[in-house]
C-alpha cells in the first residue's frame, strides 16, 4: 500500500509555542498531490493545503508554513507562535488524479495547544 | 451553491437495522467517494464512483453498498448494521483528474 505516516499521534505545546507536525508518504506515482486538513472539534475537514508533486517550493502563509522534500518524502507542517485555535487534530493526505480520484490519509496528529 | 451535503449528521442505529446515508453535490463534479473515519485510522476509501452508473471499492468495502444513478447523488447503503461500523462518514466529489476534492460535513454513526 501507498501509505502516509504521521507518526506523532499527540503532541501538546504551550501556547506562542512554535510547533512541528510530521508527515511521511510512499508512492509509485510521478504525478500527486500533497494535502493537509485540520478537523475541529466540530468534526469537519477544514482545507489548509494543495502541493503538487513538481513543486517543491516551501509555502508559508500566516503562522502556517509547509516543507515539501520529495528527497525525503516528506511534507512537515508548521505552526508558528501558536494559539489555543490551533487545537484539533491534522491529517497529511496524499492523493492521485486518475485513479478514481483516491486519498490517502495519515492516522492524523492530535494537536493542544494549552494556555 | 451547497457544495457537498450530507444526511443526516447523526444516526444511532441497532444492530441488524439497515439505513442509507444519503450524499448530494451541485456542482456537476463526475467523481464522489465515502471515507468512514475511525479512532487512531484516518479515513478510509469505502467505495467510490467516477460517473453515474459506475462505482468500484475502495480499502474498506464490506458491508456497505452504493449506487450511482444520477450525477448528484451518492447513497451509501448499511444492509445489516453492525457495531463496526459505528463510524463517522464523510462523503467527497470531485472534477475527473481535478487535484482538489470538496467533503461533506461528515455523518456520525452509532450501532448499538
Amino acid at each position: 500500500a501507498q501509505k502516509v505516516t504521521q507518526a506523532q499521534t499527540e503532541i501538546s505545546v504551550v501556547e506562542k509555542e512554535d510547533v512541528t507536525l510530521d508527515c511521511v508518504y510512499e508512492t509509485r506515482d510521478t504525478t500527486y498531490y500533497l494535502f493537509w486538513y485540520k478537523q475541529p472539534p466540530s468534526g469537519e475537514l477544514v482545507f489548509l493545503i494543495r502541493r503538487n508533486s513538481f513543486d517543491e517550493q516551501n509555502e508559508i502563509s500566516g503562522r502556517y508554513s509547509w516543507n515539501f522534500q520529495k528527497s525525503t518524502s516528506s511534507f512537515n507542517f508548521t505552526i508558528t507562535a501558536s494559539q489555543v485555535v490551533d487545537s484539533a487534530v491534522y491529517f497529511c493526505a496524499r492523493y492521485t488524479p486518475n485513479t478514481g480520484n483516491q486519498f490517502y490519509f495519515g492516522t492524523g496528529t492530535s494537536l493542544t495547544v494549552i494556555p | 451553491n451547497a457544495g457537498v451535503t450530507q444526511t443526516p449528521k447523526f444516526q444511532v442505529l441497532k444492530t441488524g437495522q439497515s439505513m442509507t446515508l444519503q450524499c448530494a453535490q451541485d456542482m456537476n463534479h463526475e467523481y464522489m467517494s465515502w471515507y468512514r473515519q475511525d479512532p487512531g485510522m484516518g479515513l478510509r476509501l469505502i467505495h467510490y464512483s467516477v460517473g453515474a452508473g459506475i462505482t468500484d471499492q475502495g480499502e474498506v468495502p464490506n458491508g456497505y453498498n452504493v449506487s450511482r444513478s444520477t450525477t448528484e447523488d451518492f447513497p451509501l447503503r448499511l444492509l445489516s448494521a453492525a457495531p463496526s461500523q459505528t463510524s463517522v462518514y464523510f462523503c467527497a466529489s470531485s472534477y475527473s483528474g481535478a487535484p482538489e476534492a470538496f467533503f461533506g460535513q461528515g455523518t456520525r454513526l452509532t450501532v448499538v
